[in-house]
């Protein structure tokens, strides 16, 4: 299988604290991983782009200081939310290409919820 | 750019009854992959169903099958003999077959099964 993992589950810190979530690929490689942020009954919004060795691509939106992206294998990616806020509060999610397979194939995390207290 | 859209918030529907989620994209593409994802409670994303756009035929996983028409850009998900678990959000996305890019969502339906 390809399996993807997603650490912390949750996570609960002070406002102007930061956090760091690690987004893994057990299985297989991913060169190309994906952050998601996810609100309450909403879809999922993509944050950036994650390429192993180089610098993350981010949308329209999201300030590059505030989350820090860092791809430094090509199995684990981890974005840092620097001086956490209540508005970023929310539901991360990431995804990882498998390569090997037909049409780069995503695979997703189990997700970390973000609490700023 | 590709847009996805999913014009139906939420849906309810009878246990052991059919049930069908619509969907729409824009795209320019003519090499794609378009797909239903399904989220429940726990959130973590679980894939439902694939469709290659240059397949003509209809992608059916069990109880789950597309309605795919790529000249009208539609792609609806149909759900079989529905079931309590089956109770979830739904998205539509769509993926372009070039490079490594991202799937692009629509905003999801929110599926209630009633006993």
């Amino acid at each position: 299988g390809a399996v993807v993992s997603q650490h912390p589950s949750r996570v609960i810190c002070k406002s102007g604290t930061s956090v760091k979530i690690e987004c893994r690929s057990l299985d297989f490689q991913a060169t190309t991983m994906f952050w998601y942020r996810q609100f309450p009954k909403q879809s999922l919004m993509l944050m950036a782009t994650s390429n192993e060795g180089s610098k993350a691509t981010y949308e329209q939106g999201v300030e590059k200081d505030k989350f820090l992206i860092n791809h430094a294998s090509l199995t684990l990616s981890t974005l840092t939310v620097t001086s956490a806020h209540p508005e970023d509060s929310s539901f991360y999610i990431c995804s990882a290409i498998n390569s090997g397979r037909k049409y780069n194939e995503q695979f997703f995390g189990p997700g970390t919820r973000l609490t700023v207290l | 750019a590709q847009t996805v859209t999913q014009s139906q918030p939420e849906m309810s529907v009878q246990e052991a009854e059919t049930v069908t989620l619509s969907c729409t994209y824009d795209t320019s593409e003519s090499n794609y992959y378009l797909f239903w994802y399904k989220q429940p409670p726990s959130r973590q994303m679980i894939l439902v169903i694939r469709q290659e756009a240059y397949k003509q035929q209809n992608a059916t996983e069990n109880r789950f099958s597309v309605n795919f028409q790529k000249a009208a850009k539609s792609f609806s998900l149909k759900i079989s003999d529905s079931q309590l678990g089956d109770t979830a959000m739904y998205f539509c996305a769509f993926l372009q077959n070039s490079g490594n890019t991202p799937l692009v969502f629509g905003k999801g339906t929110r599926l209630s099964v009633i006993a």
